[in-house]
């Protein structure tokens, strides 16, 4: 089955540049999506279609995806960005998620 | 407005049974795949289910293939998930979630609910 393998955690320091990475057999040939979880919230789609954002989200988050690795960077990281990040890409028509990241800001 | 509301979690003892319902408002219900994504305490994300606009096609995590049963009323804009012969390793909060399509992202998600099983 396919998988995806996600840093367990990333640190960034308030203005600093986050980057997360996602892997996974010719994940560059799919679309990846990309989730951000705050504690006891439901997730929220940040990136769509690799590097796409859903209206309200802000322009800090991007995407890229290419070869085996999608990449979510938060540019110019705020406090309020501290969350799980979960990427996920579709099999056919079943559907995987990455373990997850925790992203510290401090 | 988009709301997915779940209902129906609970405590359940090991071979037991429960059965999850996704209440669909705001959107055509009937136009949307619907998932069924589970996050055991602590843990992260993991798809348990979905099924096309017409119900023709469902797909399930190994996990729960035998054991689970996804199912839509169109008519009343809800989803649902039969859980049959649980495990203590199916204790987790169990989200619905929306994609316009199989390879379309899950543009929203219900708040969850927490099912139990425990002896």
């Amino acid at each position: 089955s396919y998988e995806l393998t996600q840093p367990p955690s990333v640190s960034v320091s308030p203005g600093q540049t986050a980057s997360i990475t996602c892997s996974g057999g010719k994940l560059g040939a799919k679309y990846a999506y990309w989730y951000q979880q705050k504690p006891g919230q439901s997730p929220v789609l940040v990136i769509y279609q690799n590097n796409r954002r859903p209206s309200g989200i802000p322009e800090r988050f991007s995407g890229s995806n290419s070869g085996n690795t999608a990449t979510l960077t938060i540019s110019g990281t705020q406090t309020t960005d501290e969350a799980d990040y979960y990427c996920q890409a579709w099999d056919s028509d079943t559907v995987v998620f990455g373990g997850g990241t925790k992203l510290t800001v401090l | 407005e988009v709301q997915l509301v779940e209902s129906g979690g609970g405590l359940v003892q090991p071979g037991g049974s429960l059965r999850l319902s996704c209440a669909a408002s705001g959107f055509t219900f009937r136009t949307y795949w619907m998932n069924w994504v589970r996050q055991a305490p602590g843990k992260g994300l993991e798809w348990v289910a979905n099924i096309k606009q017409d119900g023709s096609e469902k797909y399930y995590v190994d996990s729960v293939k035998g054991r689970f049963t996804i199912s839509r009323d169109n008519a009343k804009n809800s989803l649902y998930l039969q859980m049959t012969s649980l495990r203590v390793e199916d204790t987790a909060v169990y989200y619905c979630a929306r994609s316009f399509s199989s390879g379309w992202p899950f543009d929203h998600w219900g708040q969850g609910t927490l099912a139990t099983v425990s002896s």
